[in-house]
């Protein structure tokens, strides 16, 4: 059982060039979050989804976005990297609306 | 318009002692509140929530208060250990809200040996 795992941990980009995150889980939940955090910061959400097939705008979405085909696996696209994107990102798999949720390691973004 | 807040960005306390880690809120919405630990380098995991329904849940060292007139929770650990060493983030959530939860900016504990 790994939980919530993210590929890849580290990452550079130029401005102006694309990416996509990979988040997966093996607990079978139903809720998916993409979040950034940037320091001395709490976790700011960009986008959810509450099911296979489903996406919606978190707190700051612009920039990204998302796909969710499979239930297991939940993608973060940047389609034009900028610097203000240099952040950790973090996925996070919930069973339940508004409980606790598990969060992978996170992956490190650099954008030069 | 920050609805969850943790005021104080740090707290350093004593192996022993006990740490008491605050949260306020702003929304009357939330009805789930929950805490979690942060070591460097890693993702945050989930350590203790309450429901709204209560006013104090307790999982071993680690006890939240929720007091709803005042909009305030805390987080207390009793006896603290070096372990504890942590950023901790307060989360809320509604029920009518998709599931999202709201995170505060995070406490830095440290606790001397």
């Amino acid at each position: 059982n790994a939980g919530v795992t993210q590929t890849p941990k580290f990452r550079v980009l130029k401005t102006g060039q694309s990416m996509t995150l990979l988040c997966a889980q093996d607990m079978n939940h139903e809720y998916m979050y993409w979040y950034r955090q940037d320091p001395g910061m709490g976790l700011r959400l960009i986008h959810y989804s509450v099911g296979e097939g489903t996406t919606a705008k978190g707190e700051v979405p612009d920039g990204y976005n998302v796909s969710r085909l499979k239930k297991q696996n939940f993608l973060l696209g940047l389609e034009s990297a900028a610097p203000s994107q240099t952040s950790v990102y973090f996925c996070a798999s919930s069973y339940g609306q508004g409980r606790e949720q598990y969060f992978g390691p996170g992956t490190r973004l650099t954008v030069t | 318009d920050q609805q969850v807040k943790q005021n104080s960005p740090s707290l350093s306390v004593q192996e022993g002692r006990i740490s008491i880690l605050n949260c306020d809120y702003t929304n009357s919405m939330f009805d789930y509140f929950l805490w979690y630990k942060k070591y460097p380098a890693e993702g945050p995991t989930f350590l203790i929530s309450i429901s709204s329904i209560k006013d104090k849940n307790e999982d071993g060292r680690f006890t939240v208060f929720l007091n709803k007139s005042a909009k305030h929770l805390s987080l207390h650990i009793v006896p603290s250990q070096p372990g504890d060493s942590a950023v901790y983030f307060c989360a809320a959530s509604a029920h009518t809200n998709a599931g999202k939860s709201t995170f505060g900016d995070g406490t830095t504990l440290t606790v001397k040996p």
